[in-house]
């Protein structure tokens, strides 16, 4: 399978414990994004990369979470000190870019569904 | 305000119904849009991408109306495999952002 993987799929962990989320992104894709997802909501923005640079951070991302995509391929979220709110899905996407800009087309990975208790 | 808002529905139709949905958008310098569909418990998926001149794939057709800022999906003979919720979406190209709606839910019944 060449498409987008993630792993752990499912994380249950106790408040105030630290996780970290793998992605895979397609291989020939330089751009990789992460988003959050809660249950009737739009994928939300978190940051993304292109190639091993990370490029933009949403204000969403509080100082608890870090993200590295330190050669340019896979990706890990980290999310430390968790809290109750932190539990989402979290969405790995790749793309590719032509000239430096970004397609609009994203492969999403099947998600990381954390669950703080 | 959000930067890309959608009707959350859900809109509940029942099967060959046309059903159609609009997005607006609050950042002009917002460049390329795009529907996604995702399934329950599934990952989102490019339907569409939005061209101004508006597009048609087969019962699916796109339309972006810059002056007002919106962009709308119409489904034309609405089949139950259409159920499923609608992302809107719009590339911030300043940021190269991706930004998500919402969604809208849509729900054919036979």
């Amino acid at each position: 399978d060449t498409g987008v993987s993630q792993d752990p799929r499912h994380k249950i962990t106790k408040r105030g414990q630290n996780v970290t989320f793998r992605c895979d992104p397609i291989s020939e894709h330089n751009r990789l994004y992460w988003y959050r997802q809660t249950l009737g909501q739009g994928p939300e923005f978190l940051t993304y990369f292109q190639n091993e640079a990370q490029l933009e951070k949403s204000r969403l991302l509080s100082d608890r979470f870090s993200a590295e995509r330190p050669k340019g391929s896979f990706s890990t979220l980290e999310i430390q000190r968790t809290e109750q709110g932190d539990s989402a899905m979290y969405l790995c996407a790749s793309s590719t870019s032509t000239s430096g800009r970004p397609t609009g087309e994203l492969f999403f990975g099947e998600g990381s569904r954390l669950t703080v208790l | 305000r959000k930067e890309v808002e959608q009707d959350p529905g859900p809109f509940n139709v029942p099967e060959g119904a046309t059903v159609a949905f609009n997005c607006t958008y609050s950042n002009s310098a917002s460049q390329s849009f795009f529907w996604y569909r995702q399934d329950c418990r599934k990952e989102p998926k490019l339907l569409m991408s939005v061209y101004s001149s508006g597009n048609e794939d087969g019962r699916f057709t796109a339309q972006l109306n810059r002056a007002s800022q919106y962009i709308s999906l119409l489904i034309r003979d609405s089949k139950l495999s259409d159920s499923a919720t609608y992302l809107c979406v719009g590339l911030l190209s300043s940021a190269s952002k991706i930004i998500f709606g919402s969604g809208t839910r849509l729900s054919i019944r036979p």
